[in-house]
């Protein structure tokens, strides 16, 4: 069955530097795009970026574009999330999710969530 | 950029149907998917391209599109329903996926 396992979370000061992962198996990684979704305290989804299939492709939130980078190794069949210059908005709980086959078909499989929390 | 509207709260009673709305400029021509989450999980696809279910969603799910409003429907609602339901849309023009804002589903 598919599984988006999902590591590297934790609590950072403002300004430092931390990468998320997520392992996927079950499924063929290399053959699908994935993404980034975070959703802060009591609040609703941010979509974060995705990265096409083979890695050709990136796009960004407005709202990270310049500080994070979405990655992957389909060697290894993982996803990361490299987030850099984190400020308190940052706080949140990071998603990493599958896109579904076929164009536009929405985020079919999601990992279970890991916590950034950004304090001094 | 493209922004989706739903309205923050719905109730309804048990065996009743609810109705969520989403709001966005001709999100008519746009595929709409619909997300389900319960508290402290993962979000779950329910609803994708506007109408259709993934396997292992229930047949009282179903979803609309046209105009500015689209509308997932859950018929003979349960007291498992209580969720946050968010839609979703690709907007071409910024290269960006857009959430919509929520709506929380209580059973009364």
């Amino acid at each position: 069955q598919v599984q988006l396992v999902q590591s590297g979370g934790g609590v950072v000061q403002p300004g430092r530097s931390l990468r998320l992962s997520c392992a996927a198996s079950g499924f063929t990684f290399s053959t699908y795009a994935m993404h980034w979704v975070r959703q802060a305290p009591g609040k609703g989804l941010e979509w974060v970026a995705v990265i096409l299939s083979d890695a050709t492709n990136e796009f960004y939130a407005d709202s990270v574009k310049g500080r994070f980078t979405i990655s992957r190794d389909n060697s290894k069949n993982t996803l990361y999330l490299e987030v850099k210059s984190l400020t308190i908005e940052d706080t949140a709980v990071y998603y990493c999710a599958r896109d579904g086959h076929g164009s536009n078909t929405g985020f079919d499989h999601w990992g279970q969530g890991t916590l950034v929390t950004v304090s001094s | 950029s493209y922004v989706l509207t739903q309205p923050p709260s719905v109730s309804v009673a048990p065996g009743k149907t609810a109705g969520i709305t989403c709001g966005g400029d001709n999100i008519g021509i746009k595929s709409v998917h619909w997300y389900q989450q319960k508290p402290g999980q993962a979000p779950v696809l329910v609803m994708y391209q506007d109408s259709d279910r993934p396997s292992g969603i229930p047949e009282r799910f179903s979803g609309s599109n046209s105009g500015n409003t689209a509308t997932l429907t859950i018929s003979r609602v349960e007291v498992g329903d209580e969720a946050d339901y968010f839609c979703q849309v690709w907007d071409d023009d910024s290269d960006h996926y857009v959430f919509g804002t929520g709506t929380e589903v209580t059973v009364l």
